[in-house]
């Protein structure tokens, strides 16, 4: 069926370096792929998409770059600051809109 | 705009008791979804509702059922709980298609 991988499930990054979120999906019909970030006892949060015409998109310190022969996209924050620290969550629409969520990532900020 | 709510934000069941958890949205969405998420397992899409008077099953809807009870709410029942359904319940809503989907603050449930 169709499914998302994401890695790593946790990353420690020190304030200031670059964080790198990778995920790969299987359903080539999937042209959405959306970056959400999740806060201790909160929902999750869109922080960044992309659409399968797209090879990158940048919004100020967050990027995201997709490689649609490869089936993987990743989520690129660069000048960490303590605040990044969250879940952050991939996903990838299928054929009815519905999206298919990787696992999550724990991102933690060393001061 | 108070966006996504949902209740109660915590609940404590024993096995075989039910409950609904409610949902509302007053952002004008068509689209309204129930997810679980369990640690290490991201969320899993429970049921969802494209538009008002229509809902689907998702990934995982065995012990659930829903109710769009008008376009602003979307509710979720247990009919009898179970340890398994011990998560963190979220509701979500969309616009319409595809597009950001907008989530609520999350019922934590546990089930003895």
């Amino acid at each position: 069926g169709e499914n998302v991988e994401q890695h790593p499930s946790t990353l420690s990054v020190q304030e200031g370096d670059s964080a790198v979120i990778k995920c790969t999906y299987s359903d080539s019909a999937s042209n959405y792929f959306p970056w959400y970030k999740q806060e201790l006892g909160k929902g999750p949060q869109l922080i960044i998409d992309i659409r399968s015409n797209v090879g990158e998109k940048k919004d100020q310190r967050i990027a995201v770059t997709l490689n649609k022969t490869a089936k993987h996209f990743s989520l690129h924050i660069t000048e960490t600051q303590p605040e990044d620290s969250a879940v952050y969550f991939c996903a990838a629409s299928n054929s009815n809109y519905q999206l298919i969520w990787g696992a999550g990532t724990k991102l933690i900020i060393k001061p | 705009n108070a966006g996504v709510t949902q209740t109660p934000k915590f609940q404590v069941l024993k096995t075989g008791q039910s409950m609904t958890l409610q949902c509302a949205q007053d952002m004008n969405h068509n689209s309204m979804y129930w997810y679980r998420q369990d640690p290490g397992m991201g969320l899993r899409l429970i049921y969802y509702s494209a538009s008002e008077g229509t809902t689907d099953k998702g990934e995982v809807p065995n012990g659930y059922n829903v109710s769009r009870l008008n376009k602003r709410e979307f509710s979720l029942r247990l009919e009898s709980a179970a340890p398994s359904q011990t998560s963190v319940y979220f509701c979500a809503s969309r616009e319409r298609g595809e597009g950001t989907q907008y989530f609520g603050p999350g019922t934590r449930l546990t089930v003895l």
